[in-house]
């Protein structure tokens, strides 16, 4: 099983639609969450972090946490063309060499017009 | 806040030679790196963990002699390929943790060894 497990899409909503990307992760001890959103070409830029169960909202962005499930979801509402990329989902993991981030392979979002 | 530069955005160089790559923290001091490393397609892959001040910390199965890590200041750590071969060409990604957990990305080094 892997650490962080992501469908690799590609996903295909139509433009103003509510985009759903999903992780599932294996260490019931992690504590912290995140999403990058990766251009191709370029690096990953952070763009939602999240750390108790329920739902945190930023803008059109909203992370969703099941610590029990082992499940991070990424919510994108009105979703726009720019919004098409690579997500990833990475968890934190405290090991003997310190806290890391283990990352999914991330999700292909493509929002068409 | 939080940004993070690495120099040089891409790099061309022979068989056999080393590269170094720096990673800056700009508005922030960064006690802990990160290189990465990511192949066409792949996810990020983490190579080590550089630590102001003290030896980088390398995954299993990274040449800690091959990529050497120096973090000597609280804003700049260094990534140096040492003779480096076509199969080192990549995309080498530093990140610095700026609150307890969060990293910030560099733009990334892409670099090709002909």
């Amino acid at each position: 099983q892997k650490e962080v497990e992501q469908n690799s899409g590609p996903l295909s909503v139509p433009e103003g639609a509510i985009a759903s990307l999903n992780c599932t992760y294996s260490d019931r001890g992690s504590q912290s969450f995140f999403w990058y959103r990766q251009y191709s070409g370029k690096s990953p830029e952070l763009i939602m972090s999240i750390y108790s169960n329920g739902d945190k909202e930023d803008g059109r962005f909203t992370a969703q946490l099941n610590k029990a499930s082992q499940y991070v979801s990424l919510l994108i509402r009105d979703s726009q063309p720019s919004d098409s990329a690579t997500y990833l989902c990475a968890v934190n993991r405290v090991t003997g060499g310190g806290n890391k981030l283990t990352f999914g392979t991330g999700t292909q979002l493509k929002v068409e017009l | 806040g939080a940004v993070v530069s690495q120099h040089p955005s891409w790099v061309i160089c022979k068989s056999g030679t080393s590269v170094k790559i720096e990673c800056r923290s700009l508005d922030f001091q960064a006690t802990t790196m990160f290189w990465y490393r990511q192949f066409p397609k792949q996810s990020l892959m983490l190579m080590a963990t550089s630590n102001e001040g003290s030896k980088a910390t390398y995954e299993q199965g990274v040449e800690k002699d091959k990529f050497l890590i120096n973090h000597a200041s609280l804003t700049l750590s260094t990534l140096t390929v040492t003779s480096a071969h076509p199969e080192d060409s990549s995309f080498y990604i530093c990140s610095a943790r700026y609150r307890p957990y969060e990293q910030y990305f560099g733009p990334g080094t892409r670099l090709t060894v002909t």
